[in-house]
């Protein structure tokens, strides 16, 4: 079972920052927070992942809470193209068995509007 | 990041028949996986390719229905065997390297539909 949880959908305007939450109230202290998107007709795509701290790269932001319970992903500028279901997973990327899985949820549906 | 394609991208089956899905990565990887994306669903993993030994099957899945073969760390094939309608989905391998910043990468899939 996927140990975070998400809402089904939102949407926001193009142009505007799109913030998509996730609730992971169960990670260890191993695991990591990573954000997939996947796009219609077309493979996952990896956006981002971090442990404790902020990141940020070419595509995203991702906000973790001190307590490591939940987390947001930024888009800062949405565009038509972020349409996609975006999936936040926690997994350990070093260890074998259970943690080290990449487990899906049902993702949250992000719909940029014009 | 590492490169994964897939063949075949979409094929169309009849029923009883089987068909095998082939997974290359531009680049040696320590894991790959396959996993299944029935219609209007999320992703489900099947199994852990493992180089050189039988694959891990996650529960629900079996060997005979999906056998799996990792001949080195660049390829993987997954089989469907003895196909029927419910097997109708997209299938797709994804890989990466055990520890480090541990991303996983996947193909663009394989649509399968069987008549």
């Amino acid at each position: 079972d996927a140990k975070t949880t998400q809402p089904p959908s939102m949407d926001c305007a193009e142009g505007r920052a799109a913030n998509l939450p996730c609730n992971h109230s169960t990670i260890s202290g191993n695991e990591y927070v990573y954000w997939y998107r996947q796009i219609h007709s077309q493979g996952p795509q990896y956006i981002i992942h971090g442990l404790k701290n902020n990141e940020t790269n070419e595509m995203a932001s991702l906000i973790i809470t001190e307590d490591r319970k939940s987390s947001t992903l930024i888009l800062p500028h949405a565009t038509l193209r972020d349409t996609a279901v975006y999936y936040c997973i926690v997994r350990s990327p070093t260890y074998t068995g259970a943690n080290s899985k990449l487990t899906f949820g049902k993702g949250i549906t992000l719909s940029v509007r014009p | 990041s590492a490169v994964i394609s897939q063949k075949p991208s979409r094929d169309i089956c009849q029923r009883g028949t089987s068909l095998t899905i082939q997974c290359q990565v531009d680049s040696q990887v320590t894991m790959m996986f396959w996993y299944r994306q029935q219609p209007g669903q999320s992703l489900t993993l099947i199994a852990t390719a493992n180089q050189g030994s039988e694959a891990t099957y996650e529960s629900g899945f079996v060997i005979d229905k999906f056998p799996i073969s990792r001949p080195n760390l660049t390829f993987s094939t997954l089989t469907v065997s003895n196909m029927s309608p419910e097997d109708s989905s997209i299938y797709l391998c994804s890989a990466g390297d055990r520890g480090g910043t541990g991303e996983l990468f996947f193909g663009e899939g394989s649509r399968l539909t069987v008549l």
